[in-house]
Formats: structure tokens, sequence, C-alpha cells
């Protein structure tokens, strides 16, 4: 157990619809992140929050959006959802913005999303 | 061109086996390299971590790094059922002020009895 909490675990919705995806960081981690799986695209990263404020930006789409709450937990909102939208969702935790020496980030267990 | 390649497999291996995992990577600027495992329906864990070309090893595994060729590996030796999963190989420019990890699309090892 990685210490990292998601919820849903599953959810299924239709095209056009919004979700949002919740995520409660490793106690003691300031810095959350989003990341998206697919077969195809493998794990690309969404966004990074650290204590609060946003860090860093990839992949997001413009109808997707993030916040960090004050209790550091996260949420992902997904809007006018697609059929390719379909995928597994991953909220990561570290300590740093960096990740510590190593880089490490520690994954929740996701959300998987089927957009029917 | 993706930045990172990893082939998808699924490999099989029988026990016991040495399994050789691989990536190959294009930005040159990346510095950090790690492993992550991935069992099924859980999210990745970090299971080797390295920042120089050469060797590191733990225990039954070993990461290889060749920033010359942008080539990176990891072995398992004396492979075990347990080790059945998805490994993704990960890099990292390392900015200082956010770690945004570029993973390989994962190789899908099997190792049966």
């Amino acid at each position: 157990d990685s210490g990292v909490t998601q919820t849903p675990k599953h959810l299924i919705t239709a095209t056009g619809q919004r979700v949002t995806l919740r995520c409660s960081p490793r106690s003691g981690d300031l810095s959350v992140y989003w990341y998206q799986q697919s077969l195809d695209q493998g794990l690309q990263f969404l966004i990074q929050y650290y204590n609060g404020e946003e860090r860093a930006k990839g992949n997001i789409l413009e109808r997707f959006s993030a916040q960090q709450f004050p209790d550091l937990h996260s949420e992902l909102n997904l809007s006018s959802l697609e059929l390719g939208d379909s995928a597994l969702y991953f909220c990561a935790s570290s300590v740093t913005p960096s990740g510590g020496t190593t880089g490490e980030l520690f994954f929740g267990e996701g959300s998987r999303l089927t957009v029917l | 061109q993706k930045e990172v390649e990893q082939d998808p497999g699924p490999l099989s291996v029988p026990e016991g086996a040495i399994v050789s995992l691989n990536c190959t990577y294009s930005n040159s600027a990346f510095q950090y390299f790690m492993w992550y495992r991935q069992y099924s329906r859980k999210g990745p864990e970090l299971l080797m971590y390295t920042y120089s070309s050469g060797n590191k090893e733990d225990g039954r595994f070993t990461a290889q790094v060749d920033k010359s060729s942008k080539y990176i590996s990891l072995f398992i030796r004396d492979s075990q059922p347990s080790d059945s999963a998805t490994y993704l190989c990960a890099m990292s420019l390392n900015t200082g002020t956010a770690s945004k990890l570029t993973f390989g699309t994962g190789t899908r090892l099997q190792v049966t009895l």
C-alpha cells in the first residue's frame, strides 16, 4: 500500500458528461501529480501541484482541470468527455517538488474511467 | 517519434530465467533513470533508480544505463512467478522544481512455472 488514496476506483459515464476524480496523497507529501495511462500512449503526465499551487503542466487537455486544496487532497475534473478519454487516471505524490533525491513518486491504485 | 521507446511485449519466460528489459530514448538531457513495476490493477512502484551511466545492483535486479547509446536495461536474475508484472522505464530531466517523469509504455512480463 503506497499510502495514496484515489476514488472512485471505477467510473462509467457517457460522452459529454463531467466527472471528478479525487486523490489523497501520502501523509506529509506536499506534491501531487496526475497521470493518464492508456494502452497505446502509456503513462502520460498531466499536471503537478505543490502545496496548493500548480507547479508543472504536461499534456493536459483544456477540457481537464485540477486543483489542490488546503488539506492537500487534489481533484481532477474531466468535462465534455469523449470516448478517447477512457483510461486509467493515476495520482502520485512526493514530499518535495522534485520528488526527493531519487525522484520517487508514490502512486495510487488509479481510477478507471470508461466513457460510453 | 516518442521520447522513450519500450517494447510492449508480452515477454514470457520460465521460472529461473534471466530477463532483459530495455528502453531507448532520444532526449540526451535526461539525467535520471528509473524502473517502475506495475502489478495488474495496481499503481506503479519504484523498483530501481540510477543517475549515471553504468550498473546498479539490488538483489536479483540490475539496472544498466548507457548514456552514449541512449539505452537503459533492467536485468532480472532467477526470475520468479512473483516478478510477473509490467515494467515501465522512466526518465527525468530533474528541472529542480518539478519532477516530470517521461515513461515508456511498459513491457508486460510473465514468468511461468
